[in-house]
């Protein structure tokens, strides 16, 4: 079974909006990732937040974590049409280094 | 400097065939790993390979296997293939030895059974 689920399915916002995602998990983790996707294609790593951290910041992109309640959210702000793509969150599970464990994830469209 | 390069982009194949799949990683990253992403759905893990020795594998059947070179690039082996094969393939190599951490992707290859 999945070991992260993600909220909302999809999202619809304007140029401008921001835009939030979140990210469940079940196990205790290492760390979490965010990674976004263009069209089915490759994944690119967008940050990376330890289960000792509670918050991250890298450009428009603000992570936080709350390991009591197993969950992270993704912000994007002031958000473009290029941020168009699908958003995943992605586990390492602690001791079971060596393998990702990817939600489902969100798919955001961004009108311009 | 050149990502990870996939090849092929897409290929087609029949049930019951064999298909093999190749990944060259980023320059100076030793480790590979493998994903199965059926559409609509996120990436699974299939393997990790670090210094050709397999370190994880996932829950997929014995006709998948995988096998890393002394160059650090991998093949992907799937035989009898079954329609529900069909997905995208994505390999992505990391420095890490545990690839946990901040892991960069290639474009896959779209496999398509019919």
């Amino acid at each position: 079974s999945q070991q992260g689920e993600e909220d909302p399915q999809a999202l619809s916002i304007q140029e401008g909006e921001n835009a939030t995602m979140n990210c469940s998990y079940k196990t205790s983790i290492n760390n979490l990732q965010w990674y976004r996707q263009n069209s089915g294609r490759g994944l690119v790593h967008l940050i990376l937040i330890r289960s000792n951290e509670r918050e991250k910041h890298s450009g428009r992109l603000r992570v936080t974590l709350d390991t009591s309640k197993k969950s992270s959210s993704l912000l994007i702000t002031a958000s473009r049409a290029a941020d168009t793509a699908s958003y995943f969150c992605a586990t390492v599970i602690y001791n079971q280094g060596g393998k990702l464990i990817f939600g489902q994830g969100t798919e955001l469209s961004v009108k311009p | 400097d050149a990502g990870v390069t996939q090849s092929p982009t897409h290929l087609i194949k029949t049930r019951g065939q064999h298909v093999t799949l190749r990944c060259s990683p980023i320059s100076g990253h030793k480790s590979v790993s493998w994903y199965q992403q059926v559409l609509g759905q996120g990436p699974q893990f299939i393997f990790q390979y670090y210094e050709k020795e397999e370190r994880g594998r996932g829950n997929f059947p014995d006709r998948f296997s995988a096998r890393q070179f002394p160059n650090y690039s991998s093949e992907l082996n799937v035989n009898a293939l079954l329609l529900g094969d069909s997905a995208l393939y994505l390999c992505a190599s990391s420095s890490a030895a545990w690839a946990n951490e901040k892991l960069f992707f290639g474009s896959g290859t779209q496999l398509s059974v019919l």
